[in-house]
């Protein structure tokens, strides 16, 4: 069965530090696809990013980055001098693309908080 | 454009009652899903459409859930009989066929 682990629940740092959010996936499946997704205190999930499994190569997005190493199962998410307004939770996930469905399976989110 | 929207956003209501949900998604969107946020669950999936296909119902917690879309375009979910455990956040999400999925700003659900 798919899994997505995010092992970190809470993270605190101050303003213009670099933070690294986690992601650990399990699936079965040869072809996925792998998203970040944020959820600022308003509440609606923002789409960050999209990653297919064949893909490898990082991705820089302005202060956003991404690693994604199949050999470890990890879709890793860096925020480089981060803000007040990156405080939001933000949650990984996985789609198989295989079986019809297209469903998301979400890990539990990592809470992060940016202090002035 | 439009993006996917949602109604009501708060709902309240007492127990036993029923509830309708109703999702807008973005035009051309052929791929509709329904995901319900809980504290103690997280995120799970509920239900899927795409196109004139049977939709992939596996994700709906129990026969009290129910989901329909008219016309390819517009989904209600109706939960009959409302226990307190439904108390969650519905979100509603949609996509080009394996394309990604834009979410709507959800439906906060709270049973008495």
């Amino acid at each position: 069965a798919q899994k997505v682990t995010q092992a970190q629940t809470e993270i605190s740092v101050v303003e213009k530090e670099d933070v690294t959010l986690d992601c650990v996936y399990e699936t079965r499946d040869t072809t996925y696809y792998l998203f970040w997704y944020k959820q600022p205190p308003s509440g609606e999930l923002v789409f960050l990013i999209r990653r297919n499994s064949f893909d490898e190569q990082n991705e820089i997005s302005g202060r956003y980055s991404w690693n994604f190493q199949k050999s470890t199962s990890s879709f890793n998410f860096t925020i480089t001098a981060s803000q007040v307004v990156d405080s939001a939770v933000y949650f990984c996930a996985l789609s198989e693309t295989q079986g019809g469905s297209e469903k998301l399976v979400f890990g539990k989110g990592t809470k992060l908080t940016v202090n002035p | 454009g439009a993006g996917v929207s949602q109604s009501p956003s708060n709902k309240v209501t007492e127990k036993g009652k029923d509830v309708e949900l109703r999702c807008d998604p973005i035009s051309g969107h052929t791929a509709l899903y329904w995901y319900r946020q809980s504290l103690g669950q997280g995120l799970e999936f509920l239900i899927y459409f795409q196109g004139n296909s049977a939709p992939d119902k596996s994700g709906l917690p129990s026969d009290r859930f129910s989901a329909e879309r008219t016309g390819g375009s517009v989904s209600t979910l109706t939960i009959q009989r409302t226990q307190q455990e439904d108390s969650a956040v519905y979100l509603c999400a949609s996509s080009l066929i394996f394309g990604t999925q834009y979410f709507g700003p959800g439906t906060r659900l709270l049973v008495l």
